[in-house]
């Protein structure tokens, strides 16, 4: 079986400071895992995918996870906060099972920036 | 390209009344998913369509729920009877196939329902 746990529920940060959102999974597979976004009222975005290939991945707006098999670890970061990136982040752990790729979201990471 | 198509947007209805969600994926996916997102929750795999196939649909609650995709496109969610705790924002999402742990899903803008 797999699952995703996103470890915070809510991250708040001051704009201008780093951002880490933290995702570990299970999976008795190599995974791909992805992170997608959502802003209020506004419909889920892929920021990021990792597909065992670099380690190191590189999203849209400035966001990068690192893939850690060790500690089966898929952390979101941010170097530099802005208002704009308040938004709920979702975690996604997608394994093959019984032949097809199922995605399993996490529960999702609330980031709050303060001007 | 046009996006998932989802309709309707807003839905509020009174428990055990039924009601029905559309959504129309990007054209030549081949996957469709639905989703159930519950407010403060992540969402949850209702079901997984390839073409007009059902890859999955262990988390949908089968004596209320029902879904379709006839002709490997369109595809219909119907809750009935529907109760209180079924209030949430259904999303619906495709890909090119699920064969790939590759996929990317794009999702509409979902269809949120209320159930007094």
């Amino acid at each position: 079986a797999q699952s995703v746990t996103q470890l915070d529920s809510h991250v708040s940060v001051s704009e201008g400071t780093p951002v880490l959102l933290r995702c570990n999974y299970s999976s008795s597979y190599s995974p791909s895992l992805f992170w997608y976004v959502q802003h209020p009222n506004k419909g889920l975005q892929l920021l990021l995918k990792y597909t065992s290939a670099a380690t190191l991945v590189k999203g849209i707006n400035g966001f990068e996870a690192e893939f850690k098999k060790s500690e089966t670890s898929f952390h979101l970061t941010k170097p530099t906060a802005h208002m704009s990136d308040a938004a709920e982040y979702f975690c996604v752990v997608s394994v093959r099972t019984s032949g097809s790729y199922i995605p399993t979201f996490g529960r999702g990471t609330s980031l709050i920036v303060h001007p | 390209e046009a996006g998932v198509a989802q309709s309707p947007r807003y839905k509020i209805i009174e428990k055990r009344q039924s009601v029905a969600f559309w959504c129309n994926p990007i054209s030549g996916h081949a996957t469709l998913y639905w989703y159930q997102q519950i407010l403060g929750q992540g969402p949850k795999l209702l079901i997984q369509f390839q073409n007009n196939g059902v890859v999955d649909d262990s988390q949908l609650p089968k004596d209320r729920f029902s879904a379709e995709r006839l002709k490997g496109v369109d595809s219909t969610l119907k809750i009935q009877p529907a109760k209180l705790e079924d209030s949430a924002v259904y999303l619906c999402a495709s890909s090119w196939e699920y064969l790939s742990g590759a996929n990317v899903l794009t999702f509409g803008a979902g269809s949120r329902l209320t159930v007094l």
